[in-house]
C-alpha cells in the first residue's frame, strides 16, 4: 500500500540555519505530494504541493521538489525563523480535490531556537 | 482564512457509551473527512461524505461509527459504543468542491479520551 515516511521526531535548529525535512513515499501510482504544518493548538494548514507541471511549490520561504526518480519531496528553507516551530507533515494523494484521500506521514516537530 | 471547527477540543469518556463529535466545516463546501490519529502515529483516513452519503471509508471506520450532517447543520461522528481503542484526535476537514485546486481544510482535532 501507499506510504510516507518523513525524518523522524524532532529537529532542533538555530535561527538563521537552514531547514530540511525529509519525506519519501511509496505509491502505487503517480501521486500529488503536500506538507502540512500544524503550529501549536492550531489546526494543520496546506503549506506547499506538488504541481503537475513540475514547477517547483513555494510558501513562506519554504520550498519542496518533487523528484519521481527518487520518491522524494523534501521540506526545505534557507533560514530558519523562530515563527517556523511547528509540526510538519508530508502527505499524498491520487487526486488535488475533494475526494483526496491523504495519506500522511508521522510528522517531524520542528523547534526553532535563537 | 477558512476555518473549520471542532467542538469540543477535549472530551472524556467511559468505555461504552456514546460520544458525538462535532464538526462546522467551512461554510461553502460540500465534501467532508474525518481523520483519525492516535498518539505518536499518523494521521489516518476514516471516511468522507458527500451530498448526504459516505463516498469512501477505510477499515478503521468501525461499524460502531457513523457520520452525518443533518440539515447543513454540523458534520458529526458519533461513535457508539466506544472502546479504549478509540482514544485518539479526531480531525475533521471539508473542501469546496473536486479538482487540483481544492485545498483541504483541517481542523484542530477532538481529543477523544476513553477511560
Amino acid at each position: 500500500g501507499d506510504s510516507v515516511t518523513q525524518t523522524e521526531g524532532l529537529v532542533t535548529l538555530t535561527e538563521g540555519l537552514p531547514v530540511m525535512l525529509n519525506c519519501t513515499y511509496q505509491s502505487t501510482y503517480s501521486p500529488f505530494l503536500f506538507w502540512y504544518v500544524q503550529h501549536l493548538n492550531e489546526a494543520p494548514k496546506l503549506l506547499l504541493k506538488s504541481f503537475t507541471d513540475n514547477k517547483r511549490p513555494e510558501h513562506q520561504g519554504f520550498h519542496a521538489t518533487l523528484h519521481k526518480s527518487s520518491s522524494s519531496f523534501h521540506l526545505q528553507k534557507s533560514s530558519a525563523q523562530l515563527s517556523d516551530s511547528a509540526l510538519y507533515y508530508c502527505a499524498l494523494s491520487y487526486s488535488g480535490g475533494s475526494n483526496a484521500k491523504l495519506t500522511f506521514g508521522k510528522g517531524t516537530k520542528l523547534s526553532v531556537k535563537s | 482564512g477558512p476555518k473549520v471547527l471542532q467542538i469540543p477540543s477535549h472530551q472524556i469518556i467511559d468505555m461504552g457509551q456514546m460520544v458525538t463529535l462535532n464538526c462546522d466545516p467551512v461554510s461553502n463546501h460540500l465534501y467532508f473527512y474525518w481523520y483519525k490519529q492516535i498518539l505518536g502515529q499518523q494521521m489516518e483516513f476514516l471516511v468522507n461524505f458527500y451530498n448526504g452519503k459516505v463516498m469512501e471509508k477505510s477499515k478503521l471506520f468501525k461499524d460502531q461509527f457513523s457520520v452525518e450532517r443533518p440539515d447543513g447543520s454540523y458534520f458529526t461522528l458519533k461513535i457508539q459504543p466506544t472502546a479504549l481503542e478509540d482514544s485518539a484526535v479526531y480531525f475533521c476537514a471539508s473542501t469546496p468542491g473536486q479538482g487540483s485546486q481544492n485545498t483541504l481544510y483541517f481542523g484542530a482535532g477532538t481529543r477523544l479520551s476513553v477511560l
